[in-house]
């Protein structure tokens, strides 16, 4: 599977949006982009994936570029709850599996 | 609510001990996947059991193994266990045996202290 890379840490008022990048430079055609948070130490929590298209959903919004070599995640209205360490994670054809990296970590302030 | 249920929630034991950690996995799932967390070590893959069988395989120490039972719940098998062993472990499950488009839900973990 492609790696990621995520900044460390992230910072986000309450009620902004909060946009969090993941780059994904190796990239190949067949492999999904996901992401997951995980809120202290519960179990990792799906958000959102997505393979060349924008995608939304109920939590989030999915930007791609077109090159797909990078992506963003979009919590449009960030609250308390969100607080979390977010991962980004590519995922191909034949990985049974997720491999998760150190994500970020994002806080977000009153 | 994943609909994936874990147990026990939490478990302490001593070195040398042996201990077996439970998972359900949602209505309808075929596979299960076994993830360990540690401090240092982030969330590593452990197994994944596909409909009975073991289908790929991870980190895992040779104390430790997996099965995965008819009614395809599956339990992690853990023995002669070191403080090192003291970790967050999750379950996970998807419907199929683990395509590029399936996502995983996740359980909400057994916390393992060996003391």
């Amino acid at each position: 599977d492609a790696k990621t890379t995520q900044p460390t840490s992230m910072d986000c008022a309450e009620g902004r949006a909060a946009n969090l990048p993941c780059n994904h430079s190796t990239i190949s055609g067949n492999e999904y982009v996901y992401w997951y948070r995980q809120i202290h130490s519960q179990g990792p929590q799906y958000i959102i994936h997505g393979l060349k298209n924008n995608e939304t959903n109920e939590m989030a919004s999915l930007i791609i570029t077109e090159d797909r070599k990078s992506s963003t995640l979009i919590l449009p209205h960030a609250t308390l709850r969100d607080t979390a360490v977010y991962y980004c994670i590519v995922r191909g054809t034949g990985a049974n599996n997720l491999f998760f990296g150190t994500g970020t970590r994002l806080t977000v302030i009153p | 609510d994943s609909g994936v249920t874990q147990t026990p929630k939490h478990l302490i034991t001593a070195t040398g001990q042996r201990v077996t950690l439970r998972c359900s996995p949602r209505s309808g799932d075929l596979s299960v996947y076994w993830y360990q967390q540690s401090l240092d070590q982030g969330l590593q893959f452990l197994i994944q059991y596909y409909n009975g069988e073991e289908r790929a395989k991870g980190n895992i120490l040779e104390r430790f193994s997996a099965q995965q039972f008819p009614d395809l719940h599956s339990e992690l098998n853990l023995s002669s266990l070191e403080l090192g062993d003291s970790a967050l472990y999750f379950c996970a499950s998807s419907p199929r045996e683990g395509w590029a488009n399936e996502k995983l839900f996740f359980g909400s973990g057994t916390q393992l202290s060996v003391l």
